[in-house]
């Protein structure tokens, strides 16, 4: 596997809490993204990056901000955790954008009560 | 944007039986297709991609297809095996930014 990690790999909150996951590379790759997991949804993209404090948007970013201060860390936050967010989180890194192949994080196991 | 259709969301073969995967998409700029696989539990993984320019791409047991002028592209899986049990994924690539639209997914189960 690509050096990617994620922390934390499970964790459950209540509604209303800020929470922040982390995504961790160790490839020096250029883009990163985060996508959710959901049954009957696939991977929504949900935030990328296209270098250092370069983000964008993707299809269900409401709810969801992210920051990225050096190549190898690309934070997403929930600044307030809704039940509807209870999801699998996954990071991706890609060395040049979509015409390359994305690598995959582990993945973390959010729940919101 | 780009919308992705995926059938069938479960199939079941015998093993050694071929399995084929269906996905369509609606933005006829889009120019780079790739296949993912997830087993359980697990990351997803590239198994194979296609882009525009080229009608099939074929890797040992797998092989993609893609039909611009419908807007469809398909995943052909021969000679199953029970690890090729798992989830996977198709995707279209957007016109207006760096990202993926994909499917919603297919469980494949190969029965010994």
């Amino acid at each position: 596997d690509a050096g990617i990690t994620q922390s934390p790999r499970h964790k459950v909150t209540e509604t209303g809490t800020p929470v922040t996951l982390r995504c961790h590379q160790t490839e020096n790759h250029r883009y990163m993204y985060w996508y959710r997991q959901d049954p009957g949804h696939g991977l929504r993209l949900i935030h990328y990056s296209y270098g250092v404090k370069d983000t964008d948007k993707g299809e269900v970013s409401d709810g969801y901000s992210v920051s990225r201060s050096k190549t190898e860390d690309f934070l997403l936050t929930l600044e307030s955790a809704t039940s509807s967010q209870t999801s699998v989180y996954f990071c991706a890194i890609s060395y040049s954008g979509i015409y390359n192949e994305q690598f995959f994080g582990p993945g973390t196991r959010l729940t919101v009560l | 944007g780009e919308n992705v259709e995926q059938h069938p969301s479960t199939l079941s073969v015998q093993e050694g039986d071929s399995a084929v995967i269906k996905c369509t998409y609606s933005d006829s700029a889009s120019n780079y297709f790739p296949w993912y696989k997830q087993e359980l539990g697990k990351r997803p993984q590239l198994i194979i991609d296609i882009r525009s320019n080229v009608g099939e791409k074929k890797d040992q047991r797998i092989a993609v297809t893609l039909n611009k002028t419908a807007k469809h592209f398909s995943l052909h899986i021969t000679e199953t095996q029970p690890e090729d049990s798992a989830v996977y994924f198709c995707a279209a690539s957007s016109t207006t930014g760096n990202q993926f639209y994909f499917g919603t997914g297919t469980s494949l189960t190969v029965i010994p």
